[in-house]
């Protein structure tokens, strides 16, 4: 079974663009969360989806959303960069049922705003 | 109160030594406790987990021991190994809440 995949793997981009990273989860995972790794922080939760619903959403300003499209796949979106905003984006998806069940890691995708 | 607390930051231990990463929550409501291991250039991946209906689980060189009255609850690694050496979080959920909060991180090396 293929793992969850991050595109792309490296994204630069300057203060005031915006990006979009994508996330393909497990194979018959519905679930799909967002965590934003940093030294300083360690993992912070973004948010979680479930069949094309938003269900949780964690303290990051609006310019950070989401999506969910039918196939499960995922999509964040960050407008506006600012420089704090480069970290590691993770993408998890976890099995089919269970809203308490393990995650499963993409190896992220690392972003850096200059 | 969604907090988890995770110790120490970082970790050096001598092969074959036990390596032990202390992690502490506030909610009660939390049933689901994981241990993640993370290499560097890849995400976290499950190592082991627990419910609070048990208050230990065991799975090769790696066991969880949980103190639900305490609210505490921990990882101990025998025999650790060089290849051992990544960095542990520690983390909590809860059904329904559909969120995992993850500890800071513990940077464990083991020395040859």
């Amino acid at each position: 079974k293929a793992g969850v995949t991050q595109t792309p793997r490296y994204l630069i981009k300057t203060r005031g663009q915006q990006v979009t990273l994508s996330c393909s989860p497990i194979s018959g995972h519905r679930s799909v969360s967002w965590y934003q790794q940093t030294p300083g922080q360690g993992l912070q939760f973004l948010f979680e989806y479930f069949s094309e619903t938003q269900r949780n959403k964690g303290n990051f300003p609006g310019r950070f959303s989401g999506r969910q499209f039918s196939n499960s796949r995922s999509e964040m979106n960050v407008s506006t960069l600012e420089l704090g905003d480069s970290a590691l984006y993770l993408c998890a998806s976890s099995g089919p049922g269970s809203s308490n069940s393990p995650l499963h890691f993409g190896n992220g995708t690392r972003l850096t705003v200059t | 109160q969604q907090q988890v607390k995770q110790s120490p930051q970082s970790l050096i231990v001598q092969k074959g030594g036990i390596s032990i990463i202390n992690c502490a929550y506030e909610n009660t409501a939390f049933d689901y406790f994981p241990w993640y291991q993370q290499f560097p250039g890849k995400g976290p991946a499950l190592l082991i987990a627990i419910r609070p209906d048990v208050s230990e689980k065991k799975e090769g060189r790696f066991t969880i021991s949980f103190n639900k009255s305490a609210k505490q609850f921990s990882l101990h690694i025998m025999d650790s190994q060089p290849g051992d050496s990544a960095t542990y979080f520690c983390a909590a959920s809860k059904a329904g809440g559909f969120k995992t909060i993850f500890g800071a991180g513990t940077r464990l090396f083991v020395k040859a």
